[in-house]
């Protein structure tokens, strides 16, 4: 069946440009993650969706960062006003929630590039 | 913070033998996830294994779990090129909404 999918893959922005990043998750999946990849370490959590609704934005590093879910299916990533050290590979991830196994469902990753 | 911390930080290996990773925690859990990175496929869920469990199987995979000394260890036997990648481990709490905390890996080379 379909994986998560997320575009675009790659993105380069200039410094100061919004830009939205794309994520569908695996149909029937309720909760949805957002993770940052920083080159050479591991994904850190930015935010968690329940459906629609955002339970979890401890990890957004900043107010540029905003993430959003509105019919609790495909999510949007938006940075706003873009700085270098948000050059990173973005990842969502998706899960069934069944049994709080918790296995999570990873997409490909938007790669942005922040010049 | 429920995030592992992965020993060794690399691991060079030839194909056919064993690799033995191990991951680190510090508080109480309710399960610890491994996923393996690659460039070819992405993050990839591996196993999971219960507080409640101790050891578990799946194809070439072994994973142990010590509650006892917060520790977990993914053994795989008879390593391909192929599974050369980035190894995480994500041990996982009551107190978590789900997400994932995860450490800096474990890079694992397989040479042919």
């Amino acid at each position: 069946g379909a994986g998560v999918s997320q575009s675009p893959r790659y993105k380069v922005a200039k410094r100061g440009q919004d830009v939205a990043l794309r994520c569908d998750p695996i149909s029937g999946h309720v909760s949805l993650f957002w993770y940052q990849q920083a080159l050479g370490q591991g994904p850190e959590f930015l935010t968690y969706f329940q459906n629609e609704a955002q339970l979890d934005k401890s990890g957004l590093p900043s107010d540029r960062f905003f993430a959003e879910r509105p019919e609790g299916s495909v999510s949007t990533l938006k940075i706003q006003r873009t700085q270098q050290e948000d050059s990173a590979v973005y990842l969502c991830a998706s899960s069934y929630h069944r049994d709080r196994t918790y296995e999570q469902y990873f997409g490909p990753g938007t790669r942005l590039t922040v010049t | 913070s429920q995030q592992g911390e992965e020993d060794p930080q690399a691991l060079s290996i030839q194909e056919g033998e064993n690799a033995t990773m191990n991951c680190s925690y510090k508080t109480s859990i309710n399960n610890l996830q491994w996923y393996r990175q690659n460039s070819g496929r992405g993050l990839v869920h591996l196993i999971l294994i219960r507080s409640n469990e101790r050891e578990k199987h799946s194809g070439r995979l072994r994973v142990t779990l010590d509650t006892s000394k917060k520790s977990s260890s993914l053994l795989i036997t008879a390593s391909r090129a192929a599974d050369t990648a980035s190894y995480f481990c994500a041990p996982h709490g009551s107190s978590n909404t789900g997400k994932l905390i995860f450490g800096q890996g474990t890079t694992l080379q397989v040479k042919p």
